[in-house]
Protein backbone atom coordinates (compact mmCIF):
# COMPACT_ATOMS: atom_id res chain seq x y z
CA UNK A 1 0.00 0.00 0.00
CA UNK A 2 0.80 3.21 -0.84
CA UNK A 3 2.90 5.93 1.93
CA UNK A 4 0.59 8.66 2.80
CA UNK A 5 2.43 11.92 4.75
CA UNK A 6 0.69 13.93 7.37
CA UNK A 7 1.19 16.82 9.43
CA UNK A 8 1.29 15.99 13.27
CA UNK A 9 -0.91 18.37 14.43
CA UNK A 10 -3.26 21.42 13.79
CA UNK A 11 -5.63 23.68 15.09
CA UNK A 12 -8.95 24.60 14.62
CA UNK A 13 -11.22 27.05 16.35
CA UNK A 14 -14.81 25.62 17.22
CA UNK A 15 -17.19 26.41 14.81
CA UNK A 16 -14.84 26.29 11.91
CA UNK A 17 -14.15 23.77 9.23
CA UNK A 18 -11.24 22.17 9.59
CA UNK A 19 -9.30 20.75 7.13
CA UNK A 20 -6.71 17.84 7.05
CA UNK A 21 -4.28 16.80 4.49
CA UNK A 22 -3.12 14.14 3.12
CA UNK A 23 -0.37 13.46 0.80
CA UNK A 24 0.14 10.20 -0.46
CA UNK A 25 2.28 10.69 -4.14
CA UNK A 26 2.78 6.77 -4.88
CA UNK A 27 -0.46 6.12 -4.87
CA UNK A 28 -1.59 3.40 -7.33
CA UNK A 29 -4.77 3.85 -9.68
CA UNK A 30 -6.68 0.56 -7.53
CA UNK A 31 -5.73 2.06 -4.26
CA UNK A 32 -8.46 3.99 -2.51
CA UNK A 33 -7.94 7.02 0.55
CA UNK A 34 -9.35 6.03 3.76
CA UNK A 35 -9.90 8.32 6.69
CA UNK A 36 -10.13 7.43 10.54
CA UNK A 37 -9.84 9.20 13.68
CA UNK A 38 -9.12 8.43 17.25
CA UNK A 39 -10.17 9.67 20.28
CA UNK A 40 -8.39 9.71 23.38
CA UNK A 41 -8.25 6.24 24.63
CA UNK A 42 -10.78 5.50 22.15
CA UNK A 43 -10.50 2.48 19.15
CA UNK A 44 -10.13 4.12 15.90
CA UNK A 45 -13.45 5.41 14.26
CA UNK A 46 -14.18 5.20 10.52
CA UNK A 47 -15.01 8.32 9.04
CA UNK A 48 -15.00 8.08 5.06
CA UNK A 49 -13.27 6.90 1.67
CA UNK A 50 -12.94 7.47 -1.57
CA UNK A 51 -11.28 6.33 -4.92
CA UNK A 52 -10.76 9.68 -7.32
CA UNK A 53 -14.13 11.15 -6.90
CA UNK A 54 -14.85 13.35 -3.67
CA UNK A 55 -17.54 11.90 -1.45
CA UNK A 56 -19.40 13.28 1.42
CA UNK A 57 -21.15 11.59 4.52
CA UNK A 58 -22.96 13.01 7.71
CA UNK A 59 -19.41 13.05 9.18
CA UNK A 60 -17.17 14.49 7.09
CA UNK A 61 -15.94 15.48 3.28
CA UNK A 62 -13.26 13.84 1.31
CA UNK A 63 -11.78 15.82 -1.60
CA UNK A 64 -9.00 14.21 -3.69
CA UNK A 65 -6.87 16.03 -6.37
CA UNK A 66 -7.53 15.01 -9.82
CA UNK A 67 -3.73 13.68 -10.00
CA UNK A 68 -5.33 11.91 -6.46
CA UNK A 69 -1.70 12.47 -5.03
CA UNK A 70 -3.38 13.97 -2.12
CA UNK A 71 -6.47 14.39 -0.10
CA UNK A 72 -8.44 16.70 1.90
CA UNK A 73 -10.54 15.85 4.79
CA UNK A 74 -13.08 18.59 5.89
CA UNK A 75 -15.14 18.52 8.98
CA UNK A 76 -17.80 21.54 8.25
CA UNK A 77 -18.29 22.70 11.66
CA UNK A 78 -15.72 21.00 14.22
CA UNK A 79 -16.58 20.89 17.89
CA UNK A 80 -14.88 20.05 21.06
CA UNK A 81 -15.74 16.48 20.35
CA UNK A 82 -13.60 16.26 17.21
CA UNK A 83 -10.84 16.49 19.01
CA UNK A 84 -8.48 13.41 17.72
CA UNK A 85 -5.55 11.85 16.09
CA UNK A 86 -7.00 11.93 12.59
CA UNK A 87 -5.44 9.00 10.47
CA UNK A 88 -5.04 8.54 6.15
CA UNK A 89 -4.88 5.17 4.81
CA UNK A 90 -4.62 4.21 1.14
CA UNK A 91 -4.82 0.75 0.38
CA UNK A 92 -5.36 -1.67 -2.56
CA UNK A 93 -9.19 -3.18 -3.11
CA UNK A 94 -8.98 -4.86 -5.72
CA UNK A 95 -10.70 -7.67 -4.12
CA UNK A 96 -8.02 -10.38 -5.54
CA UNK A 97 -7.87 -12.40 -2.50
CA UNK A 98 -5.69 -10.11 -0.50
CA UNK A 99 -5.95 -10.23 3.60
CA UNK A 100 -8.35 -7.00 4.37
CA UNK A 101 -5.62 -4.84 5.92
CA UNK A 102 -5.13 -1.46 7.25
CA UNK A 103 -1.76 0.48 8.08
CA UNK A 104 -1.42 2.55 10.63
CA UNK A 105 0.70 5.72 10.89
CA UNK A 106 0.98 8.51 12.88
CA UNK A 107 -2.03 10.75 11.98
CA UNK A 108 -2.49 14.28 12.84
CA UNK A 109 -3.39 15.53 16.13
CA UNK A 110 -6.23 17.99 15.44
CA UNK A 111 -6.99 20.48 18.79
CA UNK A 112 -10.48 22.00 18.31
CA UNK A 113 -9.92 25.02 20.38
CA UNK A 114 -13.17 26.74 22.12
CA UNK B 1 -21.84 2.23 20.31
CA UNK B 2 -19.70 1.00 17.08
CA UNK B 3 -21.54 -2.42 17.25
CA UNK B 4 -18.18 -4.39 18.29
CA UNK B 5 -18.23 -4.58 22.29
CA UNK B 6 -14.66 -5.75 24.18
CA UNK B 7 -14.54 -7.02 27.26
CA UNK B 8 -12.76 -6.34 29.91
CA UNK B 9 -12.08 -2.40 29.16
CA UNK B 10 -9.55 -2.89 31.52
CA UNK B 11 -6.82 -5.55 32.29
CA UNK B 12 -4.34 -5.64 35.01
CA UNK B 13 -2.18 -8.81 35.38
CA UNK B 14 0.89 -10.08 36.74
CA UNK B 15 3.80 -11.91 34.47
CA UNK B 16 2.33 -15.65 35.69
CA UNK B 17 -1.11 -14.87 35.32
CA UNK B 18 -3.42 -16.52 32.31
CA UNK B 19 -6.08 -14.30 31.47
CA UNK B 20 -8.30 -13.66 27.92
CA UNK B 21 -9.84 -10.91 26.05
CA UNK B 22 -12.96 -10.94 24.40
CA UNK B 23 -14.62 -9.38 21.61
CA UNK B 24 -18.26 -9.70 19.97
CA UNK B 25 -19.29 -7.68 17.40
CA UNK B 26 -22.96 -7.46 16.30
CA UNK B 27 -22.59 -6.30 12.55
CA UNK B 28 -23.50 -9.81 10.72
CA UNK B 29 -19.83 -9.79 9.92
CA UNK B 30 -17.35 -12.70 8.88
CA UNK B 31 -13.93 -11.53 9.58
CA UNK B 32 -12.52 -10.20 12.99
CA UNK B 33 -8.88 -8.73 13.99
CA UNK B 34 -6.85 -8.40 17.19
CA UNK B 35 -4.64 -5.23 16.63
CA UNK B 36 -1.96 -3.95 19.39
CA UNK B 37 -1.52 -0.37 20.31
CA UNK B 38 1.68 0.26 22.36
CA UNK B 39 1.91 4.14 24.20
CA UNK B 40 3.73 6.48 21.47
CA UNK B 41 3.35 3.94 18.04
CA UNK B 42 1.14 2.90 15.43
CA UNK B 43 -1.79 0.34 15.61
CA UNK B 44 -0.17 -2.73 14.50
CA UNK B 45 -2.02 -6.01 12.91
CA UNK B 46 -1.88 -9.23 14.98
CA UNK B 47 -4.04 -11.26 13.70
CA UNK B 48 -7.12 -11.81 10.73
CA UNK B 49 -9.75 -14.85 11.26
CA UNK B 50 -12.04 -14.99 8.38
CA UNK B 51 -14.87 -17.62 8.07
CA UNK B 52 -13.39 -18.71 12.11
CA UNK B 53 -10.46 -19.58 10.14
CA UNK B 54 -6.69 -17.32 11.04
CA UNK B 55 -5.65 -15.91 7.53
CA UNK B 56 -2.84 -13.72 9.54
CA UNK B 57 -0.94 -14.05 12.09
CA UNK B 58 1.94 -11.31 12.37
CA UNK B 59 4.76 -12.96 13.68
CA UNK B 60 2.54 -12.36 17.66
CA UNK B 61 4.62 -14.07 19.74
CA UNK B 62 2.89 -17.04 20.91
CA UNK B 63 2.30 -15.95 24.76
CA UNK B 64 -0.65 -14.19 22.62
CA UNK B 65 -3.61 -17.21 21.91
CA UNK B 66 -6.25 -16.29 19.94
CA UNK B 67 -9.70 -18.41 19.28
CA UNK B 68 -12.51 -17.76 17.08
CA UNK B 69 -15.54 -19.89 17.92
CA UNK B 70 -17.58 -18.18 15.60
CA UNK B 71 -17.66 -15.79 12.72
CA UNK B 72 -19.29 -12.87 16.11
CA UNK B 73 -16.69 -14.06 18.92
CA UNK B 74 -12.90 -13.54 19.10
CA UNK B 75 -10.67 -14.51 22.52
CA UNK B 76 -7.08 -13.68 23.05
CA UNK B 77 -5.50 -16.14 25.38
CA UNK B 78 -2.97 -14.37 27.38
CA UNK B 79 -0.23 -15.97 29.16
CA UNK B 80 3.17 -15.34 30.65
CA UNK B 81 3.21 -12.15 29.33
CA UNK B 82 6.00 -9.42 29.91
CA UNK B 83 5.69 -5.60 31.31
CA UNK B 84 6.19 -4.49 27.44
CA UNK B 85 3.08 -6.27 26.01
CA UNK B 86 1.29 -3.87 27.94
CA UNK B 87 -1.04 -1.95 25.58
CA UNK B 88 -4.42 -1.20 24.28
CA UNK B 89 -5.56 -4.21 21.96
CA UNK B 90 -8.27 -3.16 20.00
CA UNK B 91 -10.82 -5.72 17.93
CA UNK B 92 -12.25 -4.93 14.80
CA UNK B 93 -14.88 -6.71 12.39
CA UNK B 94 -15.63 -6.36 8.79
CA UNK B 95 -17.87 -7.91 6.45
CA UNK B 96 -15.26 -10.36 5.10
CA UNK B 97 -11.40 -10.76 5.23
CA UNK B 98 -10.39 -9.72 1.90
CA UNK B 99 -9.19 -6.49 0.89
CA UNK B 100 -12.24 -4.14 -0.15
CA UNK B 101 -13.82 -4.18 3.25
CA UNK B 102 -14.92 -1.56 5.30
CA UNK B 103 -13.06 -2.13 9.01
CA UNK B 104 -14.88 -1.46 12.26
CA UNK B 105 -13.06 -1.01 15.83
CA UNK B 106 -14.25 -1.44 19.25
CA UNK B 107 -13.34 0.76 22.15
CA UNK B 108 -10.43 -1.52 23.27
CA UNK B 109 -9.04 -3.15 26.09
CA UNK B 110 -6.72 -1.64 28.26
CA UNK B 111 -3.81 -4.08 29.59
CA UNK B 112 -1.32 -3.55 31.96
CA UNK B 113 1.29 -6.54 33.27
CA UNK B 114 3.03 -6.16 35.93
Amino acid sequence: DAKTTQPTSMDCAEGRAANLPCNHSTISGNEYVYWYRQIHSQGPQYIIHGLKNNETNEMASLIITEDRKSSTLILPHATLRDTAVYYCIVRVEDGGGATNKLIFGTGTLLAVQP
Amino acid sequence: ETGVTQTPRHLVMGMTNKKSLKCEQHLGHNAMYWYKQSAKKPLELMFVYNFKEQTENNSVPSRFSPECPNSSHLFLHLHTLQPEDSALYLCASSERGLSGNTIYFGEGSWLTVV
